[in-house]
């Protein structure tokens, strides 16, 4: 059974760091992407960060307004994905989710996806 | 960035009735538009991947259509757990977006 765990979320102060972790299992970690998305309260969906599988290089990707605060990662022998998140401002507040990134032979899907972590960005 | 619209905000329908949301894109996202299902509290469900696929386990009333910057996911008939919001999303370019959320909810 695929699963996915978020865990590191946590209430800080603007300006502080938090490493968020995605820990999976049930399938090859190294063999699919890992994105990062958050919810802030009452809103919608946002992309936050994508890592590409191993095999293909493990190239990055964020969005825009992100890119200079925000690092995502991983370990494949661990299974587990991160976003480090620096320099954190109150509009950083959500619940922040951690999807596997999956391709078939002629399609690509974010067919799973962890519970969620609350980060809270307050003084 | 490519914008996605959705449309009604809001569908107020009751159980048996057909629900059609639209998702518009600013410019063509070619196939690779999924909808997503979400309940408060839950984390998004994969419904319809690359535009017209169901995802796995996903109920046939569930059918999504459209190409280029025209999108649709039909229920054909609700039953009382499809109440929710649900996304549209695009993988077609950096950065990948999300339209605003349909609310479908019972009359």
């Amino acid at each position: 059974e695929v699963q996915l765990v978020e865990s590191g979320g946590d209430l800080v102060q603007p300006g502080r760091s938090l490493r968020l972790s995605c820990q999976t299992s049930g399938y090859s970690f190294a063999e699919s992407g890992m994105a990062w998305f958050r919810q802030p309260p009452g809103k919608g969906l946002e992309w936050v960060a994508f890592v590409r599988n191993t095999l293909l290089g493990g190239n990055v990707e964020y969005a825009a307004s992100l890119k200079d605060r925000f690092v995502i990662s991983r370990d494949d022998s661990e299974s587990t994905a991160y976003l480090h998140m620096n320099s954190l401002i109150r509009e950083d507040t959500a619940v922040y989710y951690c999807a596997r990134y999956f391709c078939t032979r002629f399609n690509c899907f974010l067919d799973y996806w962890g519970q969620g972590t609350q980060v809270t960005v307050s003084s | 960035e490519i914008v996605l619209t959705q449309s009604p905000a809001t569908l107020s329908l009751s159980p048996g009735e057909r629900a059609t949301l639209s998702c518009g894109a600013s410019q063509s996202v070619r196939s690779y538009l999924a909808w997503f299902q979400q309940k408060p509290g839950q984390a998004p469900r994969l419904l319809i991947y690359d535009a017209s696929n169901r995802a796995t386990g996903i109920p046939a009333r569930f059918s999504g259509s459209g190409s280029g910057t025209d999108f649709n996911l039909t229920i054909s008939s609700l039953e009382p757990e499809d109440f929710a919001v649900y996304f549209c999303f695009h993988r077609s370019a950096w950065p990948w977006t999300f339209g605003q959320g349909t609310t479908v909810e019972m009359k």
